[in-house]
């Protein structure tokens, strides 16, 4: 069954450092997302992409965030200055059509740790 | 705007015994409604989607859950639980106003499974 992948796994930085998450959605998916997970909260929406541009993004996404698509395969989330707060699992997620009734495929995750 | 809510952090069940899951929503539109679930270091994993007609969907692993439109609940539930059936639960909900791409996950329900 097709997947998305992500890495790293498990990345650890100082505050105000600069870290790239990384994903390969799936193959034939149109639409990507990224969500994150304050350990033990829920689940909180990013950001989606299509078509090269950012087409929705929470109060969250601030200017700190940015998404690309760089060579047609990977999905990065960059975070310029790492804060503390921070600290989160990272799933990044696909879907092959317009979401709505679309099921979205997640990643494993990333979890980042701020220090 | 739309929410959801899962009022219990935690739910047990001995094994061979039904569960439920208890989900509430709100929407301004019609809600797309989804449940996933989640393993330890896994990603969130599809189980089952209401989209439209029957009020009763079956998904993944023996799962089903409840639409009722007028309590607002799309409770998960399943006849006989397993021991493998322990993992966090996450509803979701998706408005269907144009545009929206984003789900709006609750907190997440632990299920514990007791043989």
């Amino acid at each position: 069954e097709p997947e998305v992948t992500q890495t790293p796994s498990h990345q650890v930085t100082q505050m105000g450092q600069e870290v790239i998450l990384r994903c390969v959605p799936i193959s034939n998916h149109l639409y990507f997302y990224w969500y994150r997970q304050i350990l033990g909260q829920k689940v909180e929406f990013l950001v989606s992409f299509y078509n090269n541009e950012i087409s929705e993004k929470s109060e969250i996404f601030d200017d700190q965030f940015s998404v690309e698509r760089p060579d047609g395969s990977n999905f990065t989330l960059k975070i310029r200055s790492t804060k503390l707060e921070d600290s989160a699992m990272y799933f990044c997620a696909s879907s092959e059509r317009e979401p709505g009734a679309n099921v979205l495929t997640f990643g494993a995750g990333s979890r980042l740790t701020v220090l | 705007a739309q929410s959801v809510a899962q009022p219990e952090d935690q739910v047990n069940v001995a094994e061979g015994n039904p569960l439920t899951v208890k989900c509430t929503y709100s929407v301004s539109g019609n809600p797309y409604l989804f449940w996933y679930v989640q393993y330890p270091n896994r990603g969130l994993q599809f189980l089952l989607k209401y989209i439209t007609g029957d009020n009763l969907v079956k998904g993944s692993y023996g799962f089903e859950a409840e639409f009722n439109k007028s309590q607002t609940s799309f409770h998960l539930k399943k006849p006989s639980a397993l021991v493998s059936d322990s993992a966090l639960y996450f509803c979701a909900v998706r408005d269907n106003i144009a545009g929206r791409r984003a789900l709006t996950f609750g907190s997440g329900t632990r299920l514990q499974v007791q043989p």
